[in-house]
């Protein structure tokens, strides 16, 4: 089955740092999403990407859908303590049954010292 | 607007039993899923309706884990017996059709001892 690799696994950032993460598939993908997951909750949908090469912004995250459809990465800019949590990049791939269907990568957990 | 709504939040059983959950998805919205997600992992779909009829459910144990969407809003996941490994968050998202971008619920977190 398609497989996402998410780097890193954690990081540990001082406050107003940037921050940056990738995935990298071996399938591609139609869309690629990113997610933030905090403590006993859900993911919360941050950025949706659906086009090869682009880049959106939402605030101080901004992220791009790889030219190959095989990967994505987010940033984070200016970091701030309410950032803390773990991010999740998926992607979803058209067509046939698995429409809709999304993979998850294993998550970048990321801590903000004030 | 409401969100998806999940119910229990916690659950606490012992092996063999059996254990059932409950989501309410955003109102009018047809695509219904229901993942698994192991502690330090991303989420992985179990099953995935649109309407009442199931679109996949390839990655369902369907030899102990049941889900059904009746009337097409509200979804029950049940598993019987439980093992050990079902210990997870088990987590039910929504969206407007199969194309849309999915809302998750709060999540139930389900332990097996």
């Amino acid at each position: 089955g398609q497989q996402l690799n998410q780097s890193p696994q954690s990081m540990f950032i001082q406050e107003g740092e940037d921050v940056s993460m990738n995935c990298t598939s071996s399938s591609i993908f139609n869309t690629w999403l990113w997610y933030k997951q905090d403590p006993g909750e859900g993911p919360v949908l941050l950025i949706a990407l659906y086009k090869a090469g682009e880049l959106t912004s939402n605030g101080r995250l901004t992220a791009q859908f790889g030219i190959t459809r095989k990967d994505s990465f987010l940033n984070i800019s200016a970091s701030i303590p309410s950032d803390v949590g773990i991010y999740f990049c998926a992607g979803r791939s058209g067509g046939g049954t698995s429409y809709g269907k999304l993979t998850f990568g294993q998550g970048t957990i990321l801590t903000v010292h004030p | 607007e409401a969100g998806v709504a999940q119910s229990p939040r916690y659950k606490i059983i012992e092996k063999r039993q059996s254990v059932a959950f409950w989501c309410n998805p955003i109102s009018g919205h047809a695509t219904l899923y229901w993942y698994q997600q192991i502690l330090g992992q991303g989420p992985k779909l179990l099953i995935q309706f649109q309407n009442n009829g199931v679109v996949d459910d390839s990655q369902l144990p369907k030899d102990r884990f049941s889900a059904e969407r009746l009337k097409g809003v509200d979804s029950t996941l049940k598993i019987q017996p439980a093992k050990l490994e079902d210990s997870a968050v088990y987590l039910c998202a929504s969206s407007f059709g199969t194309s849309s971008e999915q809302y998750f619920g709060p999540g139930t977190r389900l332990t097996v001892t």
